[in-house]
């Protein structure tokens, strides 16, 4: 079936480095990407929709400067989160439409802690 | 703008117990709901899609019913086993709106 590949599933960096994390649609293509982020005990509040060949669309309150989204291709969008701080830790996860309005796959998600 | 509420937040049952979590939502014009399996420090595992023009989905012990106008939806677990312990969630997407929303999910343990 049609899956997103996520990478990596668990990164630990230091406070103003930058992070990237990548998402693959693999055996279908996926011209959208939705980005979430999962603070504990809490549910997945969406970031930022990438759309290949455009711009992506950010959420009310969320930094386009600091988490800077790109869909390179059909298969590949990557959320880069820059100059990282401890607030920025939590669980990123990206999602993509099933082809046919099937709902949505998920990627297995990325723990970030930003230390 | 789109709410979804899950309620309880927690739940404790004993093993072979049958159980209903509950979804509901404020505005009736989705376009799908679907729940979601959590398993803590992990993704997202699809459980089942509702379109909106069906009334309930099966799979396995799973079965999850929509009611559009009510705003409501549950997940009926048969038969519940401890591997069945983790967060479930359920997210409304509207008509119109490629995006989804997301309940804050409902925790279930289910012990041996």
């Amino acid at each position: 079936g049609a899956v997103v590949s996520q990478h990596p599933s668990r990164v630990i960096c230091k406070s103003g480095t930058s992070v990237k994390i990548e998402c693959r649609s693999l055996d279908f293509q996926a011209t959208t990407m939705f980005w979430y982020r999962q603070f504990p005990k809490k549910s997945l509040m969406l970031m930022a929709t990438s759309n290949e060949g455009s711009k992506a669309t950010y959420e009310q309150g969320v930094e386009k400067d600091k988490f800077l989204i790109n869909h390179a291709s059909l298969t590949l969008s990557t959320l880069t989160v820059t100059s990282a701080h401890p607030e920025d830790s939590s669980f990123y996860i990206c999602s993509a439409p099933l082809p046919g309005g099937h709902g949505y796959t998920f990627g297995s998600g990325t723990r970030l802690t930003v230390v | 703008k789109q709410e979804v509420t899950q309620i309880p937040a927690a739940l404790s049952v004993p093993e072979g117990e049958n159980l209903v979590l509950n979804c509901s939502f404020t505005d009736s014009a989705i376009y799908n709901l679907q729940w979601f399996r959590q398993d803590p420090g992990k993704g997202l595992t699809s459980l089942l899609l509702i379109q909106s023009s069906q009334r309930e989905q099966t799979s396995g012990r799973l079965n999850a019913s929509l009611d559009k106008s009510s705003g409501r939806s549950t997940l009926y677990i048969a038969a519940s086993q401890p591997g069945d312990s983790a967060t479930y969630l359920c997210a409304v997407r509207s008509q119109g709106a490629g995006k989804s929303t997301f309940g804050d999910g409902t925790t279930l343990t289910v012990k041996p």
